[in-house]
């Protein structure tokens, strides 16, 4: 099993342009996450997806939509990036959301908005 | 709000050692989680050990424990034996619902 694979892994980004990033998990998890880690500071929730067929912000939503496409699969859209997008993105997944269930993270992808 | 945080912004331990990571957390919730996770350079989050708030003995994984006080909302983690390996940032995390929140970590070296 690979887990939680993210494509890609390093991408340099123009401001105003726009990208998704690829999440998928291959536990069969109902749950997926996006995180943003920047310099200094731990992981902030951008959006999540409690199952299949739903979405929800997190802490950081702003400039970013999220399409769950599957149960497989979870991706973030930058429509117009910014400089401040410049951070490490982690997708996650659970087995289920809430308190207990461990959150398995992906290997993160490195953005830098030029 | 939740808050979560981590006063020590390095540590600096000898091999075969032990050290003791400090988080405190804010919350009005009675039922919620609380994490340690490692992150090398590779990037990687790994969790390393998880605590329950109902639960008052504290959880202990290999080398790794936790100390939590839940009236004074402290959760540290103390590694034992420290070895190369354990040289990361490491991240406090608390969860009530969905979003783990996190601390801003602490950046452990371990010296032979």
């Amino acid at each position: 099993n690979a887990g939680v694979t993210q494509t890609p892994k390093f991408q340099v980004l123009k401001t105003g342009q726009s990208m998704t990033l690829q999440c998928a998990q291959d536990m069969n998890h109902n749950s997926m996450y996006w995180y943003r880690q920047d310099p200094g500071m731990g992981l902030r929730l951008i959006y999540y997806s409690a199952s299949e067929g739903t979405t929800d912000k997190g802490e950081v939503p702003n400039g970013y939509n999220v399409s769950r496409l599957n149960k497989r699969e979870f991706s973030l859209r930058l429509e117009s990036a910014a400089p401040s997008q410049t951070s490490v993105y982690f997708c996650a997944s659970s087995e289920l959301g809430g308190n207990y269930n461990e959150q398995f993270f992906g290997p993160g992808t490195r953005l830098t908005v030029l | 709000a939740q808050t979560v945080t981590q006063s020590q912004p390095e540590m600096s331990v000898q091999e075969a050692e032990t050290v003791t990571l400090s988080c405190t957390y804010d919350t009005s919730e009675s039922d919620y989680y609380l994490f340690w996770y490692k992150q090398p350079p590779s990037r990687q989050m790994i969790l390393v050990i998880r605590q329950e708030a109902y639960k008052q003995q504290n959880a202990t994984e290999n080398r790794f424990s936790v100390n939590f006080q839940k009236a004074a909302k402290s959760f540290s983690l103390k590694i034992s034996d420290s070895q190369l390996g354990d040289a990361a940032m490491y991240f406090c995390a608390y969860i009530s619902g969905y979003a783990l929140n996190f601390g801003k970590g602490t950046s452990l070296l371990v010296t032979p």
